[in-house]
This record gives structure tokens, sequence and C-alpha cells, in this order.
């Protein structure tokens, strides 16, 4: 059974503050990464889709990293604003024709 | 249109009823799948079809629940005697190709089993 982690699982920030929050996968067998973002009452949005040891993807202020030897993804946003809050899933593929494994989740709340 | 579109977006109903969940993905889209995230749990996987065939629906919780895609295209989902536990939110998703492309969800059908 593939087990994906993400933590931590809630994570309140004051509006300017930097974070970052983490997401376990299989060392083994790994094809790719995947981060959303998923907005109450919205559909969940990509992010990135990461594929190679090393890679580091930037969109805005959001950026990510992986490490696919020890089997770990950062996601870590910069200057959080309100409308960052939402939870944030990573989802790990081992192979391009496999449904994607999930992890919980991080739900982000930004204070103003 | 351009979205993967779900209906009903919310829906209530009686334990033991039956309810049909639809799905019409993005335009050529030949993979589609559907997940559900109940209150406290993660996004977990029921079911995947690659064009009207499913090669994998290990994820599917019990035989009360089936989906059957036709054409390629529109999916429904379909939970019989509904339960409780039934409750979450329930996503579909497609793909456009096998290997490494994103994919791509609807807002998803709110159940709640009262």
């Amino acid at each position: 059974i593939l087990n994906v982690e993400q933590s931590p699982q809630s994570l309140h920030v004051q509006e300017g503050d930097s974070t970052n929050f983490t997401c376990s996968f299989p060392s083994s067998n790994f094809y790719a990464l995947h981060w959303y973002r998923w907005e109450t009452a919205k559909s969940p949005e990509a992010l990135f889709v990461m594929t190679l040891n090393g890679d580091e993807k930037k969109k805005g202020r959001i950026s990510a990293t992986l490490n696919t030897k020890e089997g770990y993804s950062y996601l870590y946003i910069k200057g959080s604003q309100p409308e960052d809050s939402a939870t944030y899933l990573c989802a790990f593929g081992n192979s391009g024709n496999t449904p994607l494994v999930f992890g919980k989740g991080t739900r982000l709340s930004v204070i103003a | 249109g351009a979205g993967v579109s779900q209906s009903p977006s919310n829906k209530v109903t009686e334990k033991g009823k039956d309810v049909e969940l639809r799905c019409d993905p993005i335009s050529g889209h030949t993979a589609l799948y559907w997940y559900r995230q109940s209150l406290g749990q993660g996004l977990e996987f029921l079911i995947y079809f690659q064009g009207n065939s499913a090669p994998d629906k290990s994820g599917l919780p019990s035989d009360r629940f089936s989906a059957e895609r036709t054409g390629g295209s529109v999916s429904t989902l379909t939970i019989q005697r509904t339960q409780q536990e039934d409750s979450a939110v329930y996503l579909c998703a497609s793909r456009p190709a096998l290997s490494g492309n994103t994919i791509y969800f609807g807002e998803g059908s709110w159940l709640t089993v009262v």
C-alpha cells in the first residue's frame, strides 16, 4: 500500500509570513509528484508536476523542491496572503497510467 | 465546456436511497478518475477509466458502488442503498494522456446522507 504523508495537518500564519510544508512519499518506483491547491467550494487546481530528482519549480510566490532519493518534497510560500488560504495536496504517481495517491493535505489559513 | 463538469453539485438523500453522480470530462481526455473525500480524511481513489474500460476498480469501497463510462466521455457513479458513511465530496478528474500529465478536477458533488 502506497503511503503519502503531509505535514503539518494545518497551519495558521500571519499575512506576510513565509511558510513551508512537507510531503513524504515512497522513494522506490517514483514516477511523478504533483502539488494541488484546493480552495473551499472550488475544484483542486494543479500547481506543479515534478519528475526529476533535484527539480525546483516556481509559480509566483509559490515554489517546490523534490528529492526522490529520500522521498520528500517541500512546498514554500513566500509572503503569504489571505488568498493563499487553501488546502495544499500532494500526490504520488509510480507510473504514467496508475491513479495518483494523495496525501491528506495541509490546510493553510493566512490571517490578515 | 472548458473544464470537468459534475452534477449535482449538492445532494442530500435519505439513508437507503440510491444516488447517481455524473461527470462530464474535458473533451478529448481519455482517462477519467473518481475520488472521494470524507470529513477528516484524504482524497481516496475509487475507480479509473481508460476509454470505456475500467482497468482499476480497486478503490470501490463496497458492492453498493458502481460506475460506468459510455462513449469514452460521460461517467456516472452510482451508490445503491446509501449509508451515512457515504457522505463525502465525490471528485471526478480527467487526463489527456497516460504519462506524466496533470489531472484536472471538477468541483465535486457534495453528498450528504441523512
